[in-house]
């Protein structure tokens, strides 16, 4: 039972466009999102985060918007660069329980 | 400061044999995770601590898998007898205790099981 859902694999982008990475969760007593970025042979790094109170969170070219009603999270990047190809995982906490549910991840590719 | 350290970086094993990971944490960092990140499954939470202390080991798929954490800078993940089917990437996590969004990864051990 997933209860964080990232349904795109991966998903192709050109340099320059933005991209825009979706996320669902099911369960609604999580009450705080992360989105971790991953490069091949490393760990997951934070990339940003959105409280439950808020619905939009904005750092740089990232922002994280949140639609609580539709248990719904999407990452936008823009413009979106080479240096963002990787995997992102969404990611939840809350709910009473430590630690981070985790979607299966996205891997963005940016093509110049 | 060095970040998660963990050791090895890559393991093979033959199936029936024991393995051990091992993690450092951030110092200072008083709650360590250990998660499993397969094709199958993704990223999932096997175990966690705070201070030294295990909460919660439901992710913990089998009596075969069996962490400790003996002192606030290490920590043990073991698999006994290891098997094929727990060949994975094993990432260690740490963070101060009520951060939300303080996790620092490991750069994880990819643990290959023949």
């Amino acid at each position: 039972d997933q209860q964080v859902k990232q349904n795109s694999p991966s998903l192709s982008v050109q340099e320059g466009r933005i991209s825009i990475l979706n996320c669902d969760y099911t369960n609604s007593m999580f009450d705080y999102f992360l989105w971790y970025k991953k490069y091949p042979a490393e760990g997951p790094t934070f990339l940003i985060s959105i409280s439950s109170i808020k619905d939009k969170n904005e750092d740089g070219r990232f922002t994280v918007f949140l639609n609580k009603s539709a248990k719904h999270l999407s990452l936008h990047i823009v413009p979106s660069q080479p240096g963002d190809s990787a995997v992102y995982f969404c990611a939840a906490s809350g709910g009473g329980a430590d630690g981070l549910t985790f979607g299966k991840g996205t891997h963005l590719i940016i093509q110049p | 400061d060095a970040g998660v350290i963990q050791s090895p970086r890559h393991e093979v094993t033959e199936m029936g044999q024991e393995v051990t990971l091992r993690c450092k944490p951030i110092s200072g960092h008083n709650s360590l995770f250990w998660y499993r990140q397969t094709m199958m499954r993704g990223l999932e939470l096997l175990i966690y601590f705070n201070n030294n202390v295990p909460i919660d080991d439901s992710g913990m798929p089998e009596d075969r898998f069996s962490a400790k954490m003996p002192n606030a800078s290490f920590s043990t993940l073991k698999i006994q007898p290891s098997e094929p089917r727990d060949s994975a990437v094993y990432f260690c996590a740490s963070r101060p205790t009520g951060v939300a969004f303080g996790y620092t990864f490991g750069s994880g051990t990819r643990l290959t099981v023949v």
